[in-house]
């Protein structure tokens, strides 16, 4: 069955550093994954979607990589601030209609 | 404001008192989904909706059902809910053609079933 891996275990990190999530999946590659953030209480946002032809994707201080040979993505932070706290998930399509999330990183910028 | 609703927001209950979530959306998006959230578990798709009348399961749609009479809204149905129902819910949706797939996300049901 198709799986989306991400690090449970939270990631901090100092102010002004780059934070790294790793997202893995199983079986074939998607056409695409998607990679939303989440605050407690609220319901997930999008941020980024990077398809399969893609290698990168870039947005302000966010980026995603697509590695289908290693079948992961990973989403970085840059210059991370202490309002980047959140958790993040990563999501692929697992068919036309139906998506499988990962059960999300917790990320805690110090200040 | 381009949003998701959902009520209620709060609800607790008890063994097999049937109950229905609404979920209601103003950005005429075609696909919707439910979801609930449990520790551990991460997000799990229930049941989504590609279009008005068309439905399909998710992962985990044992003791649910959904309909689509109007794009605008997808409730939830618990016909007997169980308290392996207790979970927060999320209702989605996202304009399918389009590049983003982006999914819109209410803001949370919170269900708790005694």
């Amino acid at each position: 069955s198709q799986k989306i891996e991400q690090n449970s275990e939270a990631l901090n990190i100092q102010e002004g550093k780059t934070a790294t999530l790793t997202c893995n999946y199983t079986n074939y590659s998607p056409a695409y994954l998607q990679w939303y953030r989440q605050d407690p209480g609220r319901g997930p946002v999008f941020l980024l979607l990077i398809r399969e032809n893609e290698k990168e994707k870039r947005k302000e201080r966010l980026k995603v990589t697509f590695d289908t040979t290693l079948k992961q993505s990973l989403f970085h932070i840059t210059a991370s601030q202490p309002a980047d706290s959140a958790t993040y998930l990563c999501a692929r399509a697992a068919g036309t209609y139906k998506y499988i999330f990962g059960t999300g990183t917790r990320l805690k910028v110090l200040a | 404001e381009a949003q998701v609703t959902q009520n209620p927001r709060y609800l607790i209950t008890v063994t097999g008192k049937k109950l229905t979530v609404t979920c209601s959306q103003n950005m005429n998006h075609e696909y919707m989904s439910w979801y609930r959230q449990d520790p551990g578990l991460g997000l799990r798709q229930i049941y989504y909706s590609m279009n008005v009348e068309v439905t399909d399961k998710g992962d985990v749609p044992e003791g649910y059902k959904v309909s689509r009479k109007e794009k605008r809204n997808f409730p939830l149905i618990l016909e007997s809910p169980s308290p392996n129902q207790t979970s927060l819910y999320f209702c989605a949706s996202s304009l399918e053609k389009g590049s983003s797939y982006e999914q819109y996300f209410g803001p949370g049901t919170r269900l708790t079933v005694t």
